[in-house]
């Protein structure tokens, strides 16, 4: 079945070092969503992106869509302890569903 | 202030017994989701309903029911067959329409006594 994995599962950086975590799904996709989910929390929409080799900003984050729609990147510029929480990706599965990817957690030490 | 509730936030199970949580959402969206987490873990859909008085199965329905009377609410039984509920509980709603993002509730916390 349609799978979306993601790498690194975890990473812990000093505040100011930037992070990037990788999606990679075993299918094209139509369109790929990013989530941010704080400890204890729940997914929250980031983004998502439509367009092959497709690349956004939202301020210190900055999201990527492959050329070949496979693969996505979400990248974070001089980490704050803010950014802490655990970055999912999402793709289409069928209509109005949606397949999770594996999740990177991101701790930040001030 | 439009969003998504769902209670209670902390719920015990205990041995054969069903239990219902609840999902009640005032965004006027259409579809709505159940998801699954468990620690460390991505998100697994449970069930999922695209309009009222119907629902499919997603990747892990077995040891779950759920009921679309009206648009606002889409509870969640867990049954007694689901012989490991531990998890985080997580319901969404999204407007109708392909890919479509997904807004989300804090959360049920389901734990076995």
């Amino acid at each position: 079945g349609q799978q979306v994995m993601q790498i690194p599962q975890y990473q812990h950086v000093q505040e100011g070092e930037d992070f990037t975590t990788y999606c990679n799904s075993s299918t094209t996709l139509s369109n790929i969503q990013w989530y941010k989910q704080r400890p204890g929390g729940h997914p929250v929409f980031l983004i998502q992106l439509v367009k092959s080799g497709e690349v956004k900003k939202q301020k210190r984050l900055t999201f990527q869509f492959g050329e070949a729609k496979k693969n996505s990147s979400l990248h974070i510029t001089a980490t704050q302890t803010t950014d802490v929480g655990t970055y999912f990706c999402a793709g289409p599965k069928g209509f109005q569903k949606l397949v999770f990817g594996t999740g990177t957690r991101l701790l930040v030490s001030p | 202030d439009g969003g998504i509730t769902q209670s209670p936030k902390y719920l015990f199970r205990k041995e054969g017994q069903n239990v219902t949580l609840s999902c009640e959402q005032n965004l006027n969206h259409d579809a709505m989701y159940w998801y699954r987490q468990d620690p460390g873990q991505g998100l697994r859909l449970i069930y999922y309903s695209q309009i009222v008085n119907d629902f499919q199965k997603g990747d892990i329905a077995e040891g779950y029911s759920v009921s679309r009377e009206k648009k606002e609410s889409f509870p969640l039984t867990v049954t007694s067959a689901q012989k490991n509920p531990t998890a985080f509980y997580l319901c969404a709603s999204s407007t109708t329409g392909e890919n479509q993002p997904q807004h989300f509730g804090d959360g049920t916390r389901l734990s076995i006594l």
